[in-house]
């Protein structure tokens, strides 16, 4: 079964420090694709950061960071630096390649982040 | 930068009311995505849209809904009959390949 999983139901991280969200997966593809989305009380998804399986670097969006464990099967989150405008949820999401389709995203239920002055 | 858009932001609707949800997606993308946020919960998807078809659907969507790209620039979801549980965050997105999805800010359905 396709799944995603983030534990952290919320989180808080005082401003400037960094913060790690945490997302494990599970599929049986091969190949698959790991996104991170950002949706703040306004209500739109923005898109964050994208990782392919078979990526040998972590991915990296200037602040954001992937850290991308196969073996493990977790794809954690990683802010630098915070800024009180990261307060929001964070949702990870996963695209697998084969079974169950290759288009959808499959999400987690969120990680509620308060970033504090 | 461009962005998918959505239009309207708020819908309220009566049951068993036909509503078409409105997108525009980013101009040179070729993949079309519906996905639904039901308050509190996990953002579902509902399906996808290739090349003038529907590439892949979920067991939600099921034959109340629809989908149409009618003028090579718009991108709708129509929902025939609604019902209470329709009630939720629809969001449309698009990218350029199947390794990008970029959602618009949502219409949010209220079915009284």
């Amino acid at each position: 079964a396709q799944k995603i999983t983030q534990t952290q139901p919320g989180m808080f991280v005082q401003e400037k420090e960094a913060v790690t969200l945490d997302c494990t997966y599970d599929t049986s593809d091969q190949s698959y694709g790991l996104f991170w989305y950002k949706q703040p009380s306004s209500g739109e998804m923005i898109f964050l950061i994208y990782q392919g399986s078979y990526d040998e670097q972590n991915a990296t969006e200037g602040r954001y960071s992937l850290n991308f464990q196969k073996a493990r099967k977790s794809a954690n989150l990683v802010i630098s630096a915070s800024q009180l405008g990261d307060s929001a949820m964070y949702f990870c999401a996963m695209r697998p390649m084969f079974s169950g389709g290759y288009n959808k995203l499959i999400f987690g239920a969120g990680t509620r982040l308060a970033v504090h002055p | 930068e461009p962005e998918v858009t959505q239009t309207p932001s708020h819908q309220v609707t009566q049951m068993g009311q036909e509503v078409i949800l409105r997108c525009v997606p980013i101009s040179n993308h070729l993949y079309f995505y519906w996905y639904r946020q039901i308050l509190g919960q996990k953002v579902e998807f509902l399906v996808s849209f290739y090349n003038n078809e529907i590439s892949e659907k979920s067991e939600i969507f099921d034959d109340q809904f629809s989908v149409e790209r009618p003028d090579g620039s718009n991108f709708t979801l129509k929902i025939r009959s609604t019902k209470l549980e329709d009630s939720a965050m629809y969001f449309c997105a698009s990218g350029l390949d199947t390794d990008t999805q970029y959602f618009g800010p949502g219409t949010r359905l209220t079915v009284l």
